[in-house]
């Protein structure tokens, strides 16, 4: 059974830093794309970064390029997402999600709670 | 860019609910896929491929459209259904994109 698991989310001010983590199971974790996916509170899914199975491929959405890293740890079937210069629109659930074999989302976690606020 | 319709879809159980969503530029491949999100929960994967339905997904969900032009069909609404619906396309710019979801309710 494919499992991914968040971890790191909180309150944070303005410009600061957090890092999450998504714990993955189930499948081999690297042969696979994995991604970040955000949604505000209230409003609609959008996607942030993805890093590709071997971890030397890296794409962001520009609203977070320059402050967002995605890095991955194979060895540990993790992934991260480095968020620094964190704004108050950032506020978000994010969701950690496994690739399927047409550019689609076929597994997701349960999400992880980032509030920035002061 | 990619835009649903209707934002709001009121019907009752039993019925057919049919969901539009229309992309600015060709999306290559059919690369377009359809999610259901209930309140508090995480996105659920139904159509990939623009027509062929995820592990587990019943029947009465169908994908179908090419090019610019998609729909996603429930044959026979079941009170489980209702929920807000998203399409999303990948491939084009941006690289990943979204629908802003059509809330399906009961009428």
């Amino acid at each position: 059974e494919v499992r991914l698991v968040e971890s790191g989310g909180g309150l944070v001010q303005p410009g600061g830093s957090l890092r999450l983590s998504c714990a993955a199971s189930g499948f081999t974790f690297s042969d696979y794309w994995m991604h970040w996916v955000r949604q505000a509170p209230g409003k609609g899914l959008v996607w942030v970064s993805r890093i590709n199975g071997g971890g030397s491929t890296t794409n962001y959405a520009d609203s977070v390029k320059g402050r967002f890293t995605i890095s991955r740890d194979n060895a540990k079937n993790t992934m991260y997402l480095q968020m620094n210069s964190l704004r108050a629109e950032d506020t978000a659930v994010y969701y950690c999600v496994k690739e399927g074999f047409t550019g689609d989302f076929d597994y997701w976690g349960q999400g992880t709670l980032v509030t920035v606020s002061s | 860019v990619l835009t649903q319709s209707p934002a709001t879809l009121s019907l009752s159980p039993g019925e057919r609910a049919t969901l539009s969503c229309r992309a600015s530029q060709s999306v290559s491949r059919n690369f377009l896929a359809w999610y259901q999100q209930k309140p508090g929960q995480a996105p659920r994967l139904l159509i990939y491929g623009a027509s062929t339905r995820a592990t587990g997904i019943p029947d009465r969900f169908s994908g179908s459209g090419s090019g610019t032009d998609f729909t996603l069909t429930i044959s026979r609404l079941e009170p489980e259904d209702f929920a807000v619906y998203y399409c999303q396309q990948y491939g084009s710019s941006p690289l990943y994109a979204f629908g802003q979801g059509t809330k399906l309710e009961i009428k």
